[in-house]
């Protein structure tokens, strides 16, 4: 069982530079969310989608772009890097808001941006 | 030098002693919770959950109480092991996202 597979799992940018983390999973599960992690800081919310083709702000979207054009696929995107997005980002999922149930969280991508 | 939040709150237990682990958390109107434990590389897995109706919840060898009066959640994992090692992360539904606290790092000594 796949679940929740981010791809890539380590990334070091140059400031200014741009990339994607792609996040895929093979439940069927209607919601996604992006986290990023932080030392002592926990998961912070960025953005997540209750469903294909919606995409909703959470706690730290700024600086991020998202997309779903497909249900399994979950996109977070860097337009511009800077060193204050260095973390740990994770991507998640669950069957319904996960106010209700759990969520299930891939490995983890660790970017660093110089 | 040292910054708040850059440090989790540790907990050290002896082998085959219980564990508890403590959370405090933000809103009265939560109705569900999650502890998650998350190893190191790796990300949180859930451990178990519970709704607001409800004061306690029991899984294998761990138990979740909550206290809605005081805000407050706990985690108590029985006989512990090397393998609990981690850091748990309990987590309440805030408007159907979940807010997750900073932590706690449990360590085993043998």
């Amino acid at each position: 069982n796949a679940g929740v597979t981010q791809t890539p799992k380590f990334r070091v940018l140059k400031t200014g530079q741009s990339m994607t983390l792609l996040c895929a999973q093979d439940m069927n599960h209607e919601y996604m969310y992006w986290y990023r992690q932080d030392p002592g800081m926990g998961l912070r919310l960025i953005h997540y989608s209750v469903g294909e083709g919606t995409t909703a702000k959470g706690e730290v979207p700024d600086g991020y772009n998202v997309s779903r054009l497909k249900k399994q696929n979950f996109l977070l995107g860097l337009e511009s890097a800077a060193p204050s997005q260095t973390s740990v980002y994770f991507c998640a999922s669950s069957p319904s808001a996960s106010g209700n149930t759990e969520a299930f969280f891939g490995q983890g991508t660790r970017l660093t941006v110089v | 030098g040292e910054s708040v939040g850059l440090h989790l709150p540790t907990l050290s237990v002896q082998e085959g002693d219980n564990s508890i682990i403590n959370c405090a958390y933000s809103n009265s109107a939560s109705d569900y919770f999650i502890w998650y434990k998350q190893e190191s590389g790796k990300g949180p897995q859930f451990i178990i959950d519970i709704r607001s109706n409800m004061d306690k919840r029991q899984g294998q060898r761990v138990t979740v109480l909550l206290n809605k009066t005081v805000k407050h959640l706990s985690l108590q994992i029985a006989a512990t092991q090397p393998g609990d090692s981690a850091v748990y992360f309990c987590a309440e539904n805030l408007n159907e996202k979940l807010t997750f606290g900073t932590g706690t790092r449990l360590t085993i000594i043998p």
